[in-house]
């Protein structure tokens, strides 16, 4: 069954704690992204990747981190650095023009 | 820089009744641009996207949209809105620049009332 699975589909953590998102993919597809959701703000590029061992940041990096160590897999970690991460987070594959996207992961900061 | 703007925040349509949502982008070369739909807290769905060629183009769930680049305009359109269409609209040009990055409107929330 090809697709994006993002886990956990819920995530609370405290304030100050790192916490990691994870995106696998079936698809064979070369580039990933993280996109941040916040009301009334749309999607936002928060990193991307167009191979593995090579990622590049997106509008709103600060405070995160990724690695691409896996084709398939592009985890997102948010640090303590981040001031406001509480959203809805979303990974997409792309295959030529079009994005493809997981179901999302809610983070709750406490 | 690219930019995405959706005027209307929501949206409430009749069931049966004909529906458009607006799309205005600025970006220098020429646009590539989506819709996508999202349900409350789920991912987002492709609705359709323009290229190149013919400026209508269908999309599912009976959806289109025109691209009219003396308008910078990409709007969606549908003849009869089902309640099953109420949701939220996003709107995006893809920045070949960055990646393919894909730049969002802020989105249409809408609702469909029988």
């Amino acid at each position: 069954d090809g697709g994006i699975t993002q886990s956990p589909k819920y995530l609370f953590r405290k304030e100050g704690q790192n916490v990691t998102l994870s995106c696998e993919q079936n698809l064979n597809h070369d580039a990933m992204y993280w996109y941040r959701q916040d009301p009334g703000q749309g999607l936002r590029l928060i990193y991307y990747s167009q191979i593995v061992n090579d990622f590049q940041k997106g509008d709103i990096a600060e405070g995160y981190s990724v690695s691409r160590e896996k084709k398939e897999s592009f985890p997102l970690t948010v640090t303590s650095a981040q001031k406001n991460p509480t959203a809805f987070y979303l990974c997409a594959t792309r295959f030529y023009n079009e994005q493809f996207f997981g179901p999302g992961t809610r983070l709750t900061v406490l | 820089a690219q930019s995405v703007t959706q005027p209307d925040i929501h949206i409430t349509v009749s069931e049966g009744a004909s529906l458009e949502l607006r799309c205005n982008y600025s970006y220098g070369a020429t646009p590539y641009l989506f819709w996508y739909v999202q349900s409350p807290g789920q991912g987002l769905q492709l609705l359709l996207k323009y290229f190149s060629g013919d400026t209508l183009v269908q999309g599912i769930k009976g959806f289109e949209a025109e691209f009219k680049r003396s308008q910078s305009s990409f709007n969606l359109r549908k003849p009869s809105v089902h309640w099953s269409d109420a949701a939220e609209y996003f709107c995006a040009v893809g920045v070949m620049e960055y990646g393919n990055k894909l730049v969002f409107g802020a989105g249409t929330i809408l609702r469909v009332k029988s």
